[in-house]
């Protein structure tokens, strides 16, 4: 069954640094997303990203994030100054068309020392 | 707006008994509903959807799940719980209803005791 694959299961980072995680979507899907959950909280929407640009975001995906899609198979999230509230569990997902069939990845654990 | 509102944070039962984890939505018209769940240290994994096809819902590993308009319910159950049942089951709506991003429940954790 295809798969969503993030990659690092676990990255620790110190606090104002930069940090990518990185997810490669199911291949013909078109829809891609980035949830986070902090630890005892709910799963938080991030950003939607269809067609080379994000489609919608949260409050929450201010000027510290941005997404990418620099190669046509990979999906990036980049915090460009982590906080320590930035610490979370970052999901990606990609889904074939707009919120129908999608695929969660198996997260990457974020902490901020 | 939708929202959904799981209404125990934690479920504990025997092995061997049914399993009933409850969720209300609010919406001004008839959703999209999901439930996730949730393994320690897996991901998010789909266990059943209701999209308006049949009110009664069967998904993966036993479970079903009874959309019913009248309560605003969408309660997710199992007539047999096993252990390999514990984990976290989140009911989840898209924001518009039908599409767009997802809504989480805070999410229910089920404990199976032997």
């Amino acid at each position: 069954e295809p798969e969503v694959t993030q990659t690092p299961s676990h990255q620790v980072t110190q606090m104002g640094q930069e940090v990518i995680l990185r997810c490669v979507p199911i291949s013909n899907h078109l829809y891609f997303y980035w949830y986070r959950q902090i630890l005892g909280q709910k799963v938080e929407f991030l950003v939607s990203f269809y067609n080379n640009e994000i489609s919608e975001k949260s409050e929450i995906f201010d000027d510290q994030f941005s997404v990418e899609r620099p190669d046509g198979s990979n999906f990036t999230l980049k915090i460009r100054s982590t906080k320590l509230e930035d610490s979370a569990m970052y999901f990606c997902a990609s889904s074939v068309r707009d919120s129908y069939g999608y695929t969660f990845g198996s997260g990457t654990r974020l902490t901020v020392v | 707006a939708q929202s959904v509102t799981q209404l125990d944070s934690h479920v504990s039962v025997s092995e061997g008994t049914p399993v009933l984890l409850r969720c209300n939505y609010s919406s001004s018209y008839s959703p999209s509903l999901f439930w996730y769940v949730q393994h320690p240290n897996k991901g998010l994994q789909l266990l059943l959807k209701y999209t308006s096809a049949a009110t009664l819902v069967k998904g993966i590993n036993g479970f079903e799940a009874e959309f019913k308009k009248s309560e605003t319910s969408f309660h997710l159950t199992k007539p047999s719980a096993h252990m390999s049942d514990a984990a976290e089951y989140f009911c989840v709506v898209p924001y518009g209803g039908s599409q767009g991003n997802l809504i989480f429940g805070k999410g229910t954790k089920l404990s199976v005791k032997p």
